[in-house]
């Protein structure tokens, strides 16, 4: 079955915690996506990549940092810095350069700071 | 920059009844535009596209969309809702001249009522 597996699906933080979510795609898609979803805000971009080894910040990257050193995977680091961490995080991929095409998402992460 | 706004935070209809969730875009260049949507902490659902040619684009679930380039708007439509269509609804758009991530609106939540 292709498609995109983000874990864990809930995820507790303490303060000053440093905390890696992971998302893992098998549909064979150069681009990937983090957004980040708070309620009555919509979905936030974080970071994006198009190709392996390269990525770039999105609206919200403060505080976030990722790495893409396989095509199949796009892991989101959320760092101390940021502040409020408290959100439900989504991962997505699609076919580059082709516009007309949407983007799969996983499941998400619920992420709560304690 | 692209944008999208939804303008209603919620919209409640009776079973039965034809539905309207507005969606109106801002873009530089050509856009594309998709609806998702989401269930209680799931990730999001594509449910259809614009790209280019019929204005009245047809998608998933008996659910279709119009664009409508002078008013700059995609509204979802269905003709008869159903209780199982009660989510959270997003719109989102591509711009051509943009980047390539997809920018979304503030979602809209669907009540259906039985």
């Amino acid at each position: 079955d292709g498609g995109i597996t983000q874990s864990p699906k809930y995820l507790f933080r303490k303060e000053g915690q440093n905390v890696t979510l992971s998302c893992e795609q098998n549909l064979n898609h150069d681009a990937m996506y983090w957004y980040r979803q708070d309620p009555g805000q919509g979905l936030r971009l974080i970071y994006y990549s198009q190709i392996v080894n390269d990525f770039q910040k999105g609206d919200i990257a403060e505080g976030y940092s990722v790495s893409r050193e396989k095509k199949e995977s796009f892991p989101l680091t959320v760092t101390s810095a940021q502040k409020n961490p408290t959100a439900f995080y989504l991962c997505a991929s699609s076919i580059p350069g082709r516009l007309n095409t949407e983007a799969f998402f996983g499941q998400g992460t619920r992420l709560t700071v304690v | 920059a692209q944008s999208v706004a939804q303008p209603e935070d919620q919209v409640n209809v009776a079973e039965g009844n034809p539905l309207t969730v507005k969606c109106t875009y801002s873009v530089s260049g050509n856009p594309y535009l998709f609806w998702y949507v989401q269930y209680p902490n799931r990730g999001l659902q594509f449910l259809l596209k614009y790209i280019t040619g019929d204005n009245l684009v047809k998608g998933s679930y008996g659910f279709e969309a119009e664009f409508n380039k002078s008013q700059t708007s995609f509204h979802l439509k269905k003709p008869s809702a159903l209780v199982s269509d009660s989510a959270l609804y997003f719109c989102a758009v591509r711009d051509e001249a943009g980047r390539r991530a997809l920018t979304f609106g503030s979602g809209t939540r669907l009540q259906v009522q039985p």
